[in-house]
């Protein structure tokens, strides 16, 4: 079955560094991947979409990367903020639901 | 645009009583609603699927008759916790899936549950 993995660990980037996270899995490639946020005791937000056939997309500071080769999602965030503070989650396409995974949490330093 | 609510976004309730969710999109039609338990840093586990109209098709492991989802029209889908137990406390967040949409859900903001 598919697994995602993505960094348990907390992830310190200084205030205006870029930020890089990422989501791994395991088994078939997805037709398409998104990233959220989530903020404490918060439903998550929806960031990012990225298909099977585009390579990366932009979006403001954000840039998230698709490798299917690598079986690979990259999350960017560049000029990095405090605000940017958060667990970030990757979910994937499954069958008519999303594959989540466990995210990683991001703490911007000021 | 795309805006999900959630009602109550705390309780507490005492063991053995039931508790009543509610999740409504506000500006959009959504066919297809979610139901999500989520542990302190943990992943999001899907409870189950609720299509508006028919019945909810739970996750394996979920207990149909302990947590009653209805999905009575496009807007509204609820989710009842019966004869709660302090096991049933958890973050209990929904999401819906605009009509004609395959992709992304929105979230509402979730519901704290925690029972004495």
């Amino acid at each position: 079955s598919q697994k995602i993995e993505q960094n348990s660990e907390a992830l310190n980037i200084q205030e205006g560094k870029t930020a890089t996270l990422t989501c791994n899995y395991t088994n078939y490639s997805p037709a398409y991947l998104q990233w959220y946020r989530q903020d404490p005791g918060r439903g998550p937000v929806f960031l990012l979409l990225i298909r099977e056939n585009e390579k990366e997309k932009r979006k403001e500071r954000l840039k998230v990367t698709f490798d299917t080769t690598l079986k690979q999602s990259l999350f960017h965030i560049t000029a990095s903020q405090p605000a940017d503070s958060a667990t970030y989650l990757c979910a994937l396409e499954g069958h008519y639901q999303l594959i989540w995974g466990a995210g990683t949490k991001l703490i911007i330093k000021p | 645009g795309a805006v999900v609510s959630q009602h109550p976004s705390r309780v507490i309730c005492k063991s053995g009583t039931s508790v009543k969710i509610e999740c409504r999109s506000l500006d959009f039609q959504a066919t297809t609603m979610f139901w999500y338990r989520q542990f302190p840093k943990k992943s999001l586990m899907l409870m189950a699927t609720s299509n508006e109209g028919s019945k909810a098709t739970y996750e394996q492991g979920v207990e149909k008759d302990k947590f009653l989802i209805n999905h009575a029209s496009l807007t509204l889908s609820t989710l009842t916790v019966t004869s709660a137990h302090p096991e049933d406390s958890s973050f209990y967040i929904c999401s819906a899936r605009e009509l004609g949409g395959l992709e992304t859900q929105y979230f509402g903001p979730g519901t704290r549950l925690l029972v004495l």
